[in-house]
């Protein structure tokens, strides 16, 4: 079945760096678009980035624009959130989750991963 | 971006009673495709979200005939036909067709 293990969450300060680690099982990520969503402390949803299933499209909120980076390696059938200078507000739980099958209904993820706790702080 | 907002926030239902929510969008949720990417997720407490409903009405594998999804263009609605205590949790709506993805504020389900 669909497994989605996100590992790499830390408390860092302002400034610092982070890379976040999905491990996906029961698929396989290079046929399916793949996100991260995350969810601040008491708080709602924000979708932060997006794969396409070929790697052609990457999308970012205006909020990590330019600080992070969505990657992937099809042979560990891993994706990965690089995270440049971290900002307090960037504190929430980040979740991997599965998007559709190719470009179908891309944007709509539906397998969850548990999630990751990201806390900057000095 | 578009705006999804949901109502109510709070909704204490009692158990066996029907339970509806309302999710607005802020524009079109029609993709160029003629396809309405409109979602369900349920997050019980302490879990990751799991989606229940996808493309307004559709539902996902597992998920008990008791939700059903409705809708078009702007305005959408969820529906529980009977409240049992596993739905406690918070529901939010999301869309899909336009980047960024954007979700509702959250519905807080509770059983009275």
């Amino acid at each position: 079945q669909v497994q989605l293990v996100e590992s790499g969450g830390d408390v860092v300060q302002p400034g610092r760096s982070l890379r976040l680690s999905c491990a996906a099982s029961g698929f396989s990520i290079n046929t399916h678009a793949m996100h991260w969503v995350r969810q601040a402390p008491g708080k709602g949803l924000e979708g932060v980035t997006v794969i396409s299933y070929d790697e052609n499209n990457k999308y970012y909120a205006d909020s990590v624009k330019g600080r992070f980076t969505i990657s992937r390696d099809n042979s560990k059938n891993t994706l990965y959130l690089q995270m440049n200078s971290l900002r307090p507000e960037d504190t929430a739980v980040y979740y991997c989750a599965r998007g559709a099958f190719q470009y179908f209904d891309w944007l709509s993820p539906d397998y969850w991963g548990q999630g990751t706790l990201v806390t900057v702080s000095s | 971006d578009i705006v999804m907002t949901q109502s109510p926030l709070s909704l204490p239902v009692t158990l066996g009673q029907p339970a509806s929510i309302s999710c607005k969008s802020s524009q079109s949720l029609v993709h160029s495709d003629g396809n309405t990417y409109l979602n369900w997720f349920q997050q019980r407490p302490g879990q990751s979200p799991r989606r229940l409903i996808y493309r307004v009405s559709n539902r996902d594998s597992g998920v008990p005939d008791r939700f059903s999804g409705s809708g078009s263009g702007t305005d959408f609605t969820l529906q529980i036909s009977r409240v049992e205590a596993e739905d406690v949790g918070v529901y939010y709506c999301m869309q899909g067709t336009h980047w960024p993805v954007t979700f509702g504020q959250g519905t807080k389900l509770e059983i009275k």
